[in-house]
């Protein structure tokens, strides 16, 4: 399977501890980005890399989320210090980067349950 | 600052009935734009995007969009729906320059009846 994996698929953690997440995007794509989506919203953009330059990120992200792409490959997010409010269905997507082309390929998701 | 609406949360259609969903963006710069599917079960998906040029795109499955940039909308339309379009549809929109957000609706669940 060639497409976007994310792991694990599920997590569930108890308030106050650290998760992280990880996004293996389509090898060829260049671009990569991270989304959350809560019932009923469409997904929420978090961060953007290119390559494993972060070159954009979310003003709703707080200190305590991270991600990384060090090899501008996989890429991981980190949650420090959980919160309930942080359950969510957490996305990765992938794109090449032709110019302004944004077409992004989206992975299964993990879905986090905070209690 | 940049939002996304979709008029409609929930449609119910029966089988060969027409389908339009609506999609609004606020932004005055130039813009991409997209619907992404989401069958239940599965990953969002790809419908239809438009970049420049002739303004109503078609996609996959018999779908087509119109962009109006004068309206600010990209409604999605289908001229008769079928059983297996049971979805949820997000309409996005990424600025064409200055940045890589993108933007996505809240969706709207589409139900069929067979």
């Amino acid at each position: 399977d060639t497409g976007v994996s994310q792991n694990p698929r599920h997590k569930i953690t108890k308030r106050g501890q650290n998760v992280t997440f990880r996004c293996d995007p389509i090898s060829e794509h260049n671009r990569l980005y991270w989304y959350r989506q809560t019932l009923g919203q469409g997904p929420e953009f978090l961060t953007y890399f290119q390559n494993e330059a972060q070159l954009e990120k979310s003003r709703l992200l707080s200190d305590r989320f991270s991600a990384e792409r060090p090899k501008g490959s996989f890429s991981t997010l980190e949650i420090q210090r959980t919160e309930q409010g942080d359950s969510a269905m957490y996305l990765c997507a992938s794109s090449l980067g032709l110019g302004s082309s944004h077409e992004q390929y989206f992975g299964p998701g993990t879905r986090l349950t905070v209690t | 600052a940049q939002s996304v609406s979709q008029h409609n949360h929930h449609v119910i259609l029966s089988e060969a009935a027409s389908l339009e969903l609506g999609c609004n963006y606020s932004y005055g710069g130039t813009v991409n734009l997209f619907w992404y599917v989401q069958y239940p079960g599965q990953h969002l998906q790809l419908l239809l995007k438009y970049f420049s040029g002739d303004p109503l795109v078609k996609g996959i499955k018999g779908f087509e969009a119109e962009f109006i940039k004068s309206k600010f909308s990209f409604n999605l339309r289908k001229p008769s729906v079928q059983w297996s379009d049971t979805a949820e549809y997000f309409c996005a929109v990424t600025r064409n320059t200055g940045g890589f957000k993108t933007i996505f609706g809240a969706g709207t669940r589409l139900f069929v009846k067979a």
